[in-house]
């Protein structure tokens, strides 16, 4: 049964940069049928799509996020990765990463972790 | 501000039938089929309950069923539980530029 789990730092300073892992468990990464992204829900809003990425390394974000967000694969390691730089308060929120749809567009998130919570705060 | 529009909440008696809309644009909701909905219980992660607008996962039941008429989709629950009694959100794909875009959520009641 396909797992996702998600850990990093639960507490970020003004101005650095976020950094998380989601790790997959129960079933391969090199799916060439599905993207692994990300999703963020600040605390009492609905949910924001960041971004995805393929074992292939294609990858497509939000264009809000762009600017600041890198998000990476490591196939070896069943794991992918969100980097968010210059980080205020406005991205303290939960950080959930989910298995994403693909044909051949990315769509629909039908396996998510259980989320993370990140606070920007000094 | 979301870029799908979705009531802030609805409400039903169990045992009865709501629809809780998502409008979009020709850009997104009504530019493709590919409309899903999620169903999120305090403090838990968001749960896929429609795809393809109409298509259900293995597992939900088919009390839960999505559709789509121009630039609106909607969920249809029907024979109201009170376990049904969650945050719903609709979820679209938006084009080669912005990808992917949320609703701002409904809340379902089950009085």
């Amino acid at each position: 049964q396909l797992q996702l789990q998600e850990s990093g730092p639960g507490l970020v300073k003004p101005s650095e940069t976020l950094s998380l892992t989601c790790t997959v468990s129960g079933d391969s990464i090199r799916s060439s049928s599905y993207y692994w992204g990300w999703i963020r829900q600040p605390p009492g809003k609905g949910l924001e799509w960041i971004g995805s990425i393929h074992y292939s390394g294609s990858s497509y974000y939000n264009p809000s996020l762009k600017s600041r967000l890198t998000i990476s694969i490591d196939t070896s390691k069943s794991q992918f990765s969100l980097k968010l730089s210059s980080v205020t308060a406005a991205d303290t929120a939960v950080y959930y990463c989910a298995r994403v749809g693909y044909s051949p567009i990315v769509k629909d998130m039908d396996v998510w972790g259980q989320g993370t919570t990140v606070t920007v705060s000094s | 501000q979301s870029a799908l529009t979705q009531p802030r909440s609805v409400s039903g008696s169990p045992g009865q039938s709501v629809t809780i809309s998502c409008t979009g644009t020709s850009s997104d909701v009504g530019g493709y089929d590919f409309v899903s909905w999620y169903q999120q219980h305090p403090g838990k992660a968001p749960k896929l309950m429609i795809y393809d607008v109409n298509k259900r996962p293995s597992g939900v039941p088919d009390r839960f069923s999505g559709s789509k008429s121009g630039n609106t989709a909607s969920l249809t629950i029907s024979g109201l539980q009170a376990e049904d009694e969650a945050d719903y959100y609709c979820c679209s794909y938006a084009g080669s530029y912005t990808f992917i875009v949320f609703g701002g959520g409904t809340k379902l009641t089950v009085l």
